[in-house]
């Protein structure tokens, strides 16, 4: 069974630090990983994709690797701000040859203070 | 693209009513997603479908729960005979076959409140 872990739960940083949140997986055997951003009461909003072929993807001041062989993947946010503040998940899909499901962590609540 | 979109945003229901969800997928995404998300956990895969064939459901779709999309364009969820664990964030999500990425876009979800 695969399983997600995202690790700290909370994190509260000042402003202007670089971070790092971290995600790991029990089983290799995946298609893609995502990181997602989530705002209070809000629906979703993609981050990175990373296929399983790949080591790391970066967008702006964003940097996700994946490790598969590991099971770790990482998001590096540089120079942070308030606006970052948000909870931020990652997900995996195609566990077990699925077309569909994606598999959740429970995500890392982050605050930016300035 | 206009993005997903989901109707109602907000839903309160007293418990033993039926309540019905719709998502709008992004035009040209055949490939449909439900997840439910309570309080400080992850969203979790309900069903999935590619076009108008419903592929993968969890077996946390109970009997209750059915999900249709009759012509490969918007979906609905159905919820029967509510119970107070139904309370969630119920989001949809749309990608497209036509990416190998098969990157799924998140709609704003709608807010179920049973009392």
């Amino acid at each position: 069974k695969q399983e997600v872990t995202q690790i700290p739960a909370a994190l509260s940083v000042p402003e202007g630090e670089n971070l790092v949140l971290n995600c790991s997986f029990t089983d290799s055997a995946i298609y893609n990983l995502q990181w997602f951003r989530q705002d209070p009461g809000k629906g979703l909003t993609s981050l990175l994709l990373i296929q399983s072929s790949q080591r790391e993807q970066t967008s702006g001041r964003l940097n996700a690797s994946l490790d598969k062989s590991s099971g770790r993947s990482t998001l590096y946010i540089a120079a942070s701000q308030p606006g970052d503040s948000a909870t931020y998940l990652c997900a995996v899909g195609g566990y077990g040859g699925s077309q569909g499901n994606l598999i959740f962590g429970k995500g890392t609540k982050l605050s930016v203070k300035p | 693209d206009t993005g997903v979109s989901q109707d109602p945003r907000h839903k309160i229901t007293k418990r033993g009513q039926n309540v019905t969800f719709r998502c709008d997928p992004i035009s040209e995404h055949n490939r449909l997603y439900w997840y439910r998300q309570t309080l400080g956990q992850g969203p979790e895969f309900l069903t999935y479908f590619q076009n108008e064939a419903q592929l993968e459901k969890s077996r946390l779709l109970s009997d209750r729960f059915s999900a249709e999309r009759p012509k490969g364009s918007f979906s609905t969820l159905e919820i029967q005979r509510t119970e107070q664990g139904d309370s969630a964030m119920y989001l949809c999500a749309s990608s497209s076959r036509q990416t190998v990425s098969r990157e799924q876009y998140f709609g704003p979800g709608t807010r179920l409140t049973v009392t």
